[in-house]
């Protein structure tokens, strides 16, 4: 069974530094991995989708890499900002259940200004 | 870009009584929806796939006959909470893959906005 864990599960900075976000997957047979947004009582906002064949994928301030065989994924986000701050997810979608996706316990981010 | 539309946004309940919760695709088909329930400072968890013109897939330990799943369309996906309990207070997510002409998902996974049910 697929275990998605994002470390740290909260995170604090000040504004203008970078951020550096964790994800890891225990079965590395995944098909793409996506990191999201969500701001508080809201739904999801898709940032970054990286296939399993791919390594990274970058917009704007928004980096996200991808280390299949280890399990892992960054996500960068450079030069932090205040409306940065929200919950930041990761969900691996498995090669075998279609379009199902696993989610970690999100990382939950202040920018403080 | 595809939009995933969500209603309602939020609702309140009596206990007992039944709440429907749309989830339509505006502008892209899409032959199966996923439902989501998430609890407070916790994460997504499936809650199960809706399949146009057939029978929903239920995950493990979600009850099928409390939570109604309708895919009645190419565009629309429904769940009914019935009998709804304090317990089942949450917050509903709903996504759909693009599947419009290929009919392999090939995009993002797009999400509603989400439903806050409270039940008193």
């Amino acid at each position: 069974k697929q275990e998605v864990t994002q470390i740290p599960a909260a995170l604090s900075v000040p504004e203008g530094e970078n951020l550096v976000l964790n994800c890891s997957f225990t079965d590395s047979a995944i098909y793409n991995l996506q990191w999201f947004r969500q701001d508080p009582g809201k739904g999801l906002t898709s940032l970054l989708l990286i296939q399993s064949s791919q390594r990274e994928q970058t917009s704007g301030r928004l980096n996200a890499s991808l280390d299949k065989s280890s399990g892992r994924s960054t996500l960068y986000i450079a030069a932090s900002q205040p409306g940065d701050s929200a919950t930041y997810l990761c969900a691996v979608r498995p090669q075998a259940a279609g379009n199902k996706l696993t989610f970690g316990g999100g990382t939950r981010v202040l920018v403080k200004p | 870009g595809a939009v995933v539309s969500q209603h309602p946004s939020w609702v309140i309940c009596k206990s007992g009584t039944s709440v429907k919760i749309e989830c339509r695709s505006l502008d892209f088909q899409a032959t199966t929806m996923f439902w989501y329930r998430q609890f407070p400072k916790q994460s997504l968890m499936l809650m199960a796939t809706s399949n146009e013109g057939s029978k929903a897939t239920y995950e493990q330990g979600v009850e099928k006959d409390k939570f109604l799943i309708n895919h009645a369309s190419l565009t629309l996906s429904t769940l009914t909470v019935t009998s709804a309990h304090p317990e089942d207070s949450s917050f509903y997510i709903c996504s759909a893959p693009n599947t419009t002409g290929t009919g392999l998902s090939i995009s993002p996974l797009h999400f509603g906005n989400g439903t806050r049910l409270t039940v008193t």
